[in-house]
């Protein structure tokens, strides 16, 4: 069983809906929880990065951590289609040493 | 503020091989990380430096090694390459306070 679960996809949803990516997690001592979006061929591009159990707002986005359920989403309000890529959840222990989902390919539809 | 650069940005080797592959941080970022991403296994951690020293390690062999310079530029090396070491490299850097990683746009290595 691999350390950090995540839906592959694809997910397509239609222009302005709103978006729920979620990861689960096995690992307890992880403590830095981050979502990046990867574009084609590109670096991933951070997102949110979160450190306590909760909500962080930016923009559009919004990422809950629920650390007793090892549990953590990213919400994306008024999807646009420049928001297709691929999302990946990351999570640390302190180590700088990031482990990552499989990543969650999303397709907004115009 | 310059980001993450990593060159070349692509590369084709044959298997046998050796490669070496560069990445200048973030200025002010001490911290460099390398990550290989393939279609199979996603992103994998391979290596952390700080202050020219490597302070964490994946689970990678031994062909794969790194180093830093006083500047925190660092290199990657890959020897004896093999078809499987096809993949993105991805550079990360970080300040020393913070565990947020900002990427690079990454190499990408095909070995024939």
């Amino acid at each position: 069983q691999k350390e950090v679960e995540q839906d592959p996809g694809p997910l397509s949803v239609p222009e302005g809906a709103i978006v729920s990516l979620n990861c689960t997690y096995s690992n307890s001592a992880f403590q830095y929880f981050m979502w990046y979006r990867q574009y084609s061929r590109k670096g991933p591009e951070l997102l949110m990065y979160t450190y306590s159990s909760g909500n962080k707002e930016d923009g559009r986005f919004t990422a809950q951590v629920d650390k007793s359920s090892k549990y953590i989403s990213l919400f994306i309000r008024d999807s646009q289609p420049s928001d297709s890529a691929t999302y990946l959840c990351a999570m640390d222990t302190g180590r700088r040493a990031l482990t990552f989902g499989s990543g969650t390919r999303l397709q907004v539809q115009p | 503020k310059a980001g993450v650069t990593q060159t070349p940005r692509y590369l084709i080797k044959t298997r046998g091989q050796q490669v070496t592959l560069s990445c200048s941080p973030i200025s002010g970022h001490r911290s460099v990380s390398w990550y290989q991403q393939t279609p199979g296994q996603g992103l994998q951690f391979l290596f952390e430096y700080f202050s020219e020293t490597q302070r964490n390690k994946g689970n990678f062999p031994g062909r794969f090694s790194g180093r830093q310079f006083s500047n925190s530029r660092s290199e990657m090396n890959v020897s004896t390459l093999e078809l499987g070491d096809s993949a993105l490299y991805l550079c990360a850097s970080s300040l020393e306070t913070t565990e947020t990683q900002y990427f690079g746009p990454g190499t990408r290595l095909l070995v024939l």
